[in-house]
Parts: C-alpha cells; sequence; structure tokens
C-alpha cells in the first residue's frame, strides 16, 4: 500500500498570502495524484486531478506541481473560502490511499 | 444537476450487518466507475471500495476485505455498499463517489454508527 504523508500539518495563514501543501508518497505514483479541498460537514472537493490539472469550475489561483513522489499544491491569493482541510489522493495504485490532510487556518 | 444520495446508515450492534444504497441522477451513471470512501468522526478520509463501470471487477481496502461488498445496478442508477461483521471502527461518515480520470462526484455521505 503506497502511503501519502501531507505536511504541514496546520498552515496558519491571513488572506491574501500564499499557501503551500506538501504530499509525499512512499514510492512513485508518476503523475496519478488529485488534491480535494473539504469544508466542516461538506463532501470533499476536487480541485487538481493528474498533479497538475485544475478540476472543471476551480480557480486559477489553485495549481498543482509534482510527479514521482513529491507533489505540491499552492494556493497563489488565499480568499477566505480557501481556509479548509486538504487532502491528497493517489491515483496510481490500489487501494487508492488518501494523504492525512492539511488544515489551513486562518491566522 | 448531479445527484448522489446515499441511503441506509444508523445505528447497529457489533457483529451487525447493513446495506448502503447511493441513487445517481444528472449523469451518465453507467460511464463512471463508483467507489465508497469514509470519514470517521474528526478523522481524515478513509478510501474503502470501488467497483468498475461495467461492475465485473471490484477493489477492497484490507480493512473491510472479506467484510464488505460494493455492487452496483446500473439499471437502476444505483450502487450498493453490504457491510457485514460490523465493527466499532467501521463508524463514519460513508461517500459514495462517481468519477472518471477527469470528472470526480460526491454525494453527501450516510453516517453508520457501529455501538452496542
Amino acid at each position: 500500500e503506497i502511503v501519502l504523508t501531507q505536511s504541514p500539518a496546520t498552515l496558519s495563514l491571513s488572506p491574501g498570502e500564499r499557501a503551500t501543501l506538501s504530499c509525499r508518497a512512499s514510492q512513485s505514483v508518476s503523475s496519478h495524484l488529485a488534491w480535494y479541498q473539504q469544508k466542516p460537514g461538506q463532501a470533499p472537493r476536487l480541485l487538481i486531478y493528474d498533479a497538475s490539472d485544475r478540476a472543471t469550475g476551480i480557480p486559477a489561483r489553485f495549481s498543482g506541481s509534482g510527479s514521482g513522489t513529491d507533489f505540491t499544491l499552492t494556493i497563489s491569493s488565499l480568499e477566505p473560502e480557501d481556509f479548509a482541510v486538504y487532502y491528497c489522493q493517489q491515483r496510481s495504485n490500489w487501494p487508492k490511499t488518501f494523504g492525512q490532510g492539511t488544515k489551513v487556518e486562518m491566522k | 444537476e448531479v445527484l448522489l444520495l446515499e441511503s441506509g446508515g444508523g445505528l447497529v450492534q457489533p457483529g451487525g450487518s447493513l446495506r448502503l444504497s447511493c441513487a445517481a441522477s444528472g449523469f451518465t451513471f453507467s460511464s463512471y466507475a463508483m467507489s465508497w470512501v469514509r470519514q470517521a468522526p474528526g478523522k481524515g478520509l478513509e478510501w474503502v471500495s470501488a467497483i468498475t463501470t461495467s461492475g465485473d471487477i471490484t477493489f477492497y481496502a484490507d480493512s473491510v476485505k472479506g467484510r464488505f461488498t460494493i455492487s452496483r445496478d446500473n439499471s437502476k442508477d444505483t450502487l450498493y455498499l453490504q457491510m457485514n461483521s460490523l465493527r466499532a471502527e467501521d463508524t463514519a461518515v460513508y461517500y459514495c463517489r462517481g468519477y472518471t480520470s477527469t470528472r470526480d462526484y460526491w454525494g453527501q455521505g450516510t453516517l453508520v454508527t457501529v455501538s452496542s
């Protein structure tokens, strides 16, 4: 099973600041990595698939990069609605594991 | 409008069974692979099971293998999860998800509580 390790666990930032979230895989997943956003009481929402492709309707301030074992989700300038928990998921091997999440909280 | 509506959750005793259903609408159900993802209270997401578009191939997390069975009825646009031998650690919100390589739809989840 591929283990995904996200860092940091919590990111405390202010609106307008840049957020950089990391996801590291225990073995290569090529570019088969997705990022999700989850707000309290809501289902996750797909942001990025195939490491760097934005899902339909996702604002351009969200971007993904990386391949192999190291991936990054960047939010260029935080909006108030971006404070949430973010998960990465590898889509390379079964089981399709998730990282433990990074909480982006308002400073 | 895409809608995935889960049902069948509730309180069950350890060792008991439940069958979750997920009714889909607003997209071509038979063209989407489907999966179940769960989230224990206050915890992260855990992938549980998946099934191919035709239903001929299924996959399971080790934590549920041999106890849970995923299935689908493309004539009814419905996904199922039969859960047997339930344990306290199966307590979670169970989300139904439909996906292709570029699209991804989630239901709002149904709560399963395993407790005596």
